[in-house]
C-alpha cells in the first residue's frame, strides 16, 4: 500500500530535550516536505526536499533541522524544542519536484512541548 | 493580506442540500489550484484539482475565476460523510514553486 508514515504519532516532551520525528514514504517520490498546522494559521511549510541531499527552508524553519540521506526518509529534528513548537506536524511527499502534483500526507504527529 | 483566504465557517447544512465555498488568492501568477479535504485533525487528502475550464467529480464541482482570483467548490446532495474541513490550496510561483494552504472552511452536514 502506497503511504507516508510518521513516528511517533503523539509526543509530550520538555523544553530543550532533543527529538526526532521520522517520516518515510514508499512511493519513490522525489519531493518531500514538512508542515506544521496551528489553529487559525493553516498548514505552513517548515522545510522541503527536492531529492536526496537537497533541502531548503520553507516559511517557518526556525528551530528545526532536516536531512535527506535516503530518498524514502525525511526526518524532522528539533534540537532544543520550545513550547511554541507545540503543534500538529505533517510530512508530505509528491512525485513532482515542483510540488504541484498531488501531495500525500502522513497521519500527523501531535507534539506537545512543556 | 493572506495569500489564500477562506471563510472559516462552519457551514451548517442539512443532508441533501447544495453548498458552495469560495476561496480567494492574492498572487495572479499562480497556476495550480486544488481542494483538499481534512477530517478532524487527520491528514489532508486531495479532493480535486481545479482546472481553468472548471471540472466536476460526481457531486463536486470546482471552478476557477482568474479575473477575480477566486476558486469555488460546489457540493450537491450533501451527505453526512461530507462533514469535514475543506482546504483551498494554491501554488505560489515565487522562486521554487510551493503550495500555500488556506486555513480551511468547515462543513457540518446534519440529518
Amino acid at each position: 500500500e502506497a503511504q507516508v508514515t510518521q513516528n511517533p504519532r503523539y509526543l509530550i516532551t520538555v523544553t530543550g530535550k532533543k527529538l526526532t520525528v521520522t517520516c518515510s514514504q514508499n512511493m519513490n517520490h522525489e519531493y518531500m516536505s514538512w508542515y506544521r498546522q496551528d489553529p487559525g494559521l493553516g498548514l505552513r511549510q517548515i522545510y522541503y526536499s527536492m531529492n536526496v541531499e537537497v533541502t531548503d527552508k520553507g516559511d517557518v524553519p526556525e528551530g528545526y533541522k532536516v536531512s535527506r540521506k535516503e530518498k524514502r526518509n525525511f526526518p524532522l529534528i528539533l534540537e532544543s524544542p520550545s513550547p511554541n513548537q507545540t503543534s500538529l506536524y505533517f510530512c508530505a511527499s509528491s512525485s513532482r519536484q515542483d510540488s504541484t502534483d498531488t501531495q500525500y500526507f502522513g497521519p500527523g504527529t501531535r507534539l506537545t512541548v512543556l | 493580506r493572506k495569500e489564500v483566504e477562506q471563510d472559516p465557517g462552519p457551514f451548517n447544512v442539512p443532508e441533501g442540500a447544495t453548498v458552495a465555498f469560495n476561496c480567494t488568492y492574492s498572487n495572479s501568477a499562480s497556476q495550480s489550484f486544488f481542494w483538499y479535504r481534512q477530517d478532524c485533525r487527520k491528514e489532508p487528502k486531495l479532493l480535486m484539482s481545479v482546472y481553468s475550464s472548471g471540472n466536476e467529480d460526481g457531486r463536486f464541482t470546482a471552478q476557477l475565476n482568474r479575473a477575480s482570483q477566486y476558486i469555488s467548490l460546489l457540493i450537491r446532495d450533501s451527505k453526512l460523510s461530507d462533514s469535514a474541513t475543506y482546504l483551498c490550496v494554491v501554488n505560489s510561483p515565487t522562486g521554487f514553486q510551493k503550495l500555500v494552504f488556506g486555513t480551511g472552511t468547515r462543513l457540518l452536514v446534519s440529518p
